[in-house]
């Protein structure tokens, strides 16, 4: 079942300008994640937010939490050619803290135009 | 370096036919994950194992199997049952050794593509 929905499937934007990717999801969260995929390569892990924080910065990325409103949102600035990628939130909703698991949302693609 | 191998990177399969995806990783994680992705979707979990000699089904089990009989190893079968197996096979691992590590991020493979000819 998929949990996260990523929002919008897609994005273009100029290099230099920032790109906003927003997340939202159903069920309580332990933490939520973000995940970045190149064209037919692997996931890399970006960056993680608990479900008691609502901000956290990494290099360029910010990303925001908002556990009221179960949504979540990914910026990048100063955007580069080399971001262009698929980015997927994922959450961990895990109760008990065995059999832990992510579910991962279809993903944004983003396209940064030299 | 440490890190998550799965080979092959591309692989067919004829009508009928299993064939057996590999995963190995040396990063010493206990859990690992198996994880399909279809064109333009998100992923959907196949099967996980916390420790050795244990998994557990994910969401789209059918058709599928495994076997955890090594820390390092969790491959992958798709058996003749699984209908429609053309599609991109990431496998995953992350430790569980969760009070040290303030990172509950996988680590993943880069993937094999199954194609059914």
């Amino acid at each position: 079942s998929q949990q996260g929905e990523e929002d919008p499937q897609a994005l273009s934007i100029q290099e230099g300008e920032n790109a906003t990717m927003n997340c939202s999801y159903k069920t309580s969260i332990n933490n939520l994640q973000w995940y970045r995929q190149n064209s037919g390569r692997g996931l890399v892990h970006l960056i993680l937010i608990r479900s008691n924080e609502r901000e956290k910065h990494s290099g360029r990325l910010r990303v925001t939490l908002d556990t009221s409103k179960k949504s979540s949102s990914l910026l990048i600035t100063a955007s580069r050619a080399a971001d262009t990628a698929s980015y997927f939130c994922a959450t961990d909703a895990t109760r008990g803290g065995s059999n832990y698991k992510l579910t991962f949302g279809k993903g944004t693609l983003l396209t940064v135009n030299p | 370096d440490g890190g998550i191998t799965q080979s092959p990177k591309y692989l067919f399969r004829k009508e009928g036919q299993n064939v057996t995806l590999s995963c190995e990783q040396n990063l010493n994680h206990d859990a690992m994950y198996w994880y399909r992705q279809d064109p333009g979707q998100g992923l959907r979990l196949i099967y996980y194992s916390q420790i050795v000699n244990d998994f557990q089904k994910g969401d789209i089990a059918e058709g599928y199997s495994v076997s955890r009989e090594k820390k390092e190893s969790f491959p992958l079968t798709v058996t003749s049952a699984q209908k429609n197996p053309t599609a991109f096979y990431l496998c995953a691992s992350r430790t569980t050794w969760v009070r040290s590590s303030t990172n509950y991020g996988y680590t993943f493979g880069s993937g094999t593509r199954l194609t059914v000819v």
